[in-house]
């Protein structure tokens, strides 16, 4: 059960668009279209923003969107705001466990 | 609406135990399959353990097997966490997630609760 990986952070100024990556194996990442994205806020609980690679639940914006290559799985936030400034975490499911990144701090310059 | 709301969290001993409960309303509790994921303090997320929704299949991480039991009462609508042969590296804020759609997709989560180990 070795975390996803991530980069530690991001960082874009309002208006532009970042990508943020999460790399697994063929054991997760790669073998399911079961890959999620959190957003977390400092001193509140994670929010689900992407799930089965690129669907968003109700009430996100279409600026978040998501992808999937081989074991590399991707979050892409266009049109930056000052409000996407958060941790964001990946999420896989693999096998019968589930697997997080270690997470990407986004600064929004 | 949906709410999910932890409760027993405090401070333990090295080797102590704690149980923690999850309170769920506004959705069919009996219908999901529900989570715990925790977050040490400054770290990143971790997925603990996970039971369905008739308790039938329950899985847990690596770190915690033989030490933790998730368990569920659906007449109830509550989730819960045995934590047994507590470690300094359990010290975390303990979170309940309902899993929506599929798998790992956490739609719903509580405010979480922390958990301290002491040495």
């Amino acid at each position: 059960q070795s975390a996803l990986t991530q980069p530690a952070s991001v960082s874009g100024s309002p208006g532009q668009s970042i990508t943020i990556s999460c790399t697994g194996t063929s054991s997760d990442v790669g073998s399911y279209n079961l890959v999620s994205w959190f957003q977390q806020h400092p001193g509140k609980a994670p929010t689900l923003m992407i799930y089965e690679v690129s669907k968003r639940p109700s009430g996100v914006s279409n600026r978040f969107s998501g992808s999937k290559s081989d074991n590399t799985a991707s979050l892409t936030i266009s049109g930056l705001q000052a409000e996407d400034e958060a941790d964001y975490y990946c999420c896989s499911y693999a096998g019968r466990d589930v697997v997080f990144g270690g997470g990407t701090k986004l600064t929004v310059l | 609406e949906v709410q999910l709301v932890e409760s027993g969290g405090g401070l333990v001993k090295r080797g102590g135990s704690l149980r923690l409960s999850c309170a769920a309303s506004g959705f069919t509790f009996s219908s999901y399959t529900l989570t715990w994921v925790r977050q040490a303090p400054g770290k990143g997320l971790e997925w603990v353990s996970s039971i369905s929704s008739s308790s039938s299949s329950i899985y847990y991480a690596d770190s915690v097997k033989g030490r933790f039991t998730i368990s569920r009462d659906n007449a109830r609508n509550s989730l819960y966490l045995q934590m047994n042969s507590l470690r300094a590296e359990d010290t975390a804020v303990y979170y309940c997630a309902r899993e929506g759609v599929v798998v790992a997709a956490y739609d719903y989560w509580g405010q979480g609760t922390l958990v301290t180990v002491s040495s």
